[in-house]
């Protein structure tokens, strides 16, 4: 148990409809990251949040956003989704920015897209 | 930018004989490396990771890798592989050119135990 929680475990959903995915962080850890794992693009990192703001992005579409609250979760949002939506999204954490610091990642949401 | 190429999306080995898991990264920076396992159905798990100490990293459940600057590779080792070991394994980059230090992932390879 990496002490990273996410909700739901799974979600099955229409095209067009919105979602969102929460994840909370190991104790302690300011920095969440957000990616997505695919069977056609791989795990690809999504966006960054450190302490309530945003760090970086990566391949994140603009159909997608995200932010992490005072309390430190944070939350994925999925916007008119499409079937190539469908994947496994992750939330790790890890304590801070320093470079080498290791991120804990949570057992995923599984996102099916009809 | 960084990259990770890992050779091989499948690799067959039997039980009690080596694993050696390929990874090759890019990185115009000096790079920290990560192995990560994945069983099905689960989070990723972090097996070892170099971030510039010793060359040689051992890591978690008798794994250990090697950091070869002239080669730009991490590869994977196992001296015996067990049952157990069955998953896919990714090798990942960071660096700090990245502001946010994110994880760049090799494709995976998924390791197979044959007994």
């Amino acid at each position: 148990d990496s002490g990273v929680t996410q909700t739901p475990k799974h979600l099955i959903t229409a095209t067009g409809q919105r979602v969102t995915l929460r994840c909370s962080p190991r104790s302690g850890d300011l920095s969440v990251y957000w990616y997505q794992q695919s069977l056609d693009q791989g795990l690809q990192f999504l966006i960054q949040y450190y302490n309530g703001e945003e760090r970086a992005k990566g391949n994140i579409l603009e159909r997608f956003s995200a932010q992490q609250f005072p309390d430190l979760h944070s939350e994925l949002n999925l916007s008119s989704l499409e079937l190539g939506d469908s994947a496994l999204y992750f939330c790790a954490s890890a304590l801070g920015l320093a470079g080498g610091e290791t991120q804990y990642f949570g057992p995923g949401t599984r996102l099916l897209v009809l | 930018a960084q990259s990770v190429t890992q050779l091989g999306s499948h690799v067959s080995v039997s039980e009690g004989a080596l694993v050696l898991l390929r990874c090759n990264y890019s990185s115009s920076v000096p790079p920290y490396l990560f192995w990560y396992v994945q069983y099905p159905n689960q989070g990723l798990q972090l097996l070892l990771k170099y971030t510039s100490a010793a060359t040689l990293v051992k890591g978690i459940n008798g794994f250990e890798a090697e950091f070869k600057k002239s080669e730009t590779s991490f590869h994977l080792t196992k001296p015996s592989a067990h049952m157990s070991d069955a998953a896919e394994y990714f090798c990942a980059v960071s660096d700090e050119a990245n502001a946010g230090n994110m994880l760049t992932f090799g494709g995976g390879t998924r390791l197979m135990v044959k007994p």
